[in-house]
């Protein structure tokens, strides 16, 4: 039972390059969620999606897209690296609206470098 | 001023002792969740609560609505619990919907020496 999967781990960006940041979630939820994490700081909802096909913004969306193809994956993307954008990513996702109260469930982060 | 607010930011311990972290928060909330993110990075959820209190082993956490106010308690504390305790809500939406979506404290990073 995998729960949340992010990958990479780590990636090192130089300014101005692209990436693509991959959760992929195998307990069939409908909400999944994009935070990144700064030293000090609280998580922030980078874009958030309630099903396939739909997707918002959250706190902190500007230098993001986002896509939902599948219920499974909901990848971030990162179209001109910026500094700015060094951080520790986290995907989480949790279960179908009707399910009230539920936890959310976390991968175990990416931690990317732009220099 | 953050909607969540996380007291301390910093504690330090003694194996074996009792630890209270505090989570106060300004708006209405439909749940409060603690959570746990260990060296290395993995968040996991360690309560969710909307009234009352909860007991997981070591671990208990209170929420007092009224008050706006939660605390997370550890009883005979271990090097293992060493940590970021991390408080989120689930702010309250009326006539609408959330979306599941959390207001997070900056955590409170807790060393237990043995």
């Amino acid at each position: 039972n995998a729960g949340v999967t992010q990958t990479p781990k780590f990636r090192i960006l130089k300014i101005g390059q692209s990436m693509t940041l991959q959760c992929a979630q195998d307990m069939n939820h409908n909400y999944m969620y994009w935070y990144r994490q700064d030293p000090g700081m609280g998580l922030k909802l980078i874009y958030y999606s309630v099903g396939a096909g739909i997707t918002d913004k959250g706190e902190v969306p500007n230098g993001y897209n986002v896509s939902r193809s599948t219920t499974e994956d909901f990848p971030l993307r990162l179209e001109l690296a910026a500094p700015s954008q060094t951080s520790v990513y986290f995907c989480a996702s949790s279960p179908p609206r009707t399910v009230m109260h539920q936890p959310q469930h976390f991968g175990d982060g990416t931690r990317l470098s732009i220099l | 001023k953050n909607e969540v607010e996380q007291s301390p930011q910093n504690l330090t311990a003694q194996e074996g002792e009792f630890i209270t972290i505090n989570c106060s928060y300004s708006v209405g909330i439909s749940a409060l969740h603690w959570l746990q993110q260990h060296p290395g990075g993995g968040i996991v959820s360690l309560f969710m609560l909307s009234s009352g209190k909860k007991k997981h082993g070591r671990l208990i956490a209170t929420i007092n609505i009224q008050e706006k106010h939660s605390s997370l308690h550890i009883t005979a504390s271990h090097p293992r619990d060493s940590a970021v305790y991390i408080c989120a809500v689930r702010p309250s939406n009326a006539g609408g919907t959330s979306y599941g979506k959390l207001t997070f404290g900056q955590g409170t990073i807790l060393t237990v020496h043995p």
